[in-house]
């Protein structure tokens, strides 16, 4: 089954520990983002990936890091979690040929205490 | 700085009915305008798109309405199910360069369909 998985579902940390989210797809899909959503804002863009090793920032990158060292992979990295960093997160992948739909895995819902 | 605006926030139909959102867009750069379907506890699946060469795109009960020059796309859902309760997104995204694959996001609509 075609599919975005991420892990962990629910997190719940303090601040300043460091926490990594993980996000694995298996289309090989060259396109991977990281988006965090919040209520009356949509979803914002975090950081993306064109292919491996090659990342960029998107919208709202202050805070976070991503790495992209094999296609199926992009793990989302806080390394000094804050309470404003509170948010559901979605990990979305898509070709770059063809169709524009982008998949989203299922979410990652994060309590920063 | 929005630069995808989407109405209303919520909205109850009842079952049956015709369901309208609405979204405006500032960037004259995107050429893709898709609607994704959000159920609680799941990730945004996209619904429909359209892109600014046409006017209106039908998929079953949905259906896109594209106003180029007026920079407006909203979402049609008719005879309006229980089963259509959920969150709607619609977005915005251009396939120039870097930004290829990124979407704008309006802010959302949740939409409940009373029986």
């Amino acid at each position: 089954e075609a599919q975005v998985t991420q892990n962990p579902r629910y997190l719940i940390t303090v601040t300043g520990k460091k926490l990594t989210v993980t996000c694995s797809q298996n289309m090989n899909h060259e396109y991977m983002s990281w988006y965090r959503q919040d209520p009356g804002l949509g979803l914002r863009q975090i950081y993306y990936s064109m292919n491996v090793e090659v990342t960029d920032k998107g919208d709202v990158p202050e805070g976070y890091k991503v790495s992209r060292k094999e296609k199926r992979n992009f793990p989302l990295i806080l390394e000094s979690p804050s309470p404003n960093q509170t948010s559901l997160y979605f990990c979305a992948s898509s070709t770059r040929q063809g169709s524009r739909e982008q998949y989203f895995g299922p979410g990652t819902r994060l309590t920063v205490t | 700085q929005q630069q995808v605006k989407q109405s209303p926030q919520s909205l109850i139909v009842q079952k049956g009915g015709i369901s309208i959102i609405n979204c405006a867009y500032e960037n004259t750069a995107f050429d893709y305008f898709p609607w994704y379907q959000q159920f609680p506890g799941k990730g945004p699946a996209l619904l429909i798109a359209i892109r600014p060469d046409v006017s209106e795109k039908k998929e079953g009960r949905f259906t896109i309405s594209f106003n180029k020059s007026a920079k407006q796309f909203s979402l049609h859902i008719m005879d309006s199910q229980p089963g259509d309760s959920a969150t709607y997104f619609c977005a915005a995204a251009y396939a120039g360069g870097t930004s290829y694959g990124k979407l704008t996001f309006g802010q959302g609509t949740i939409l409940t369909v009373h029986p």
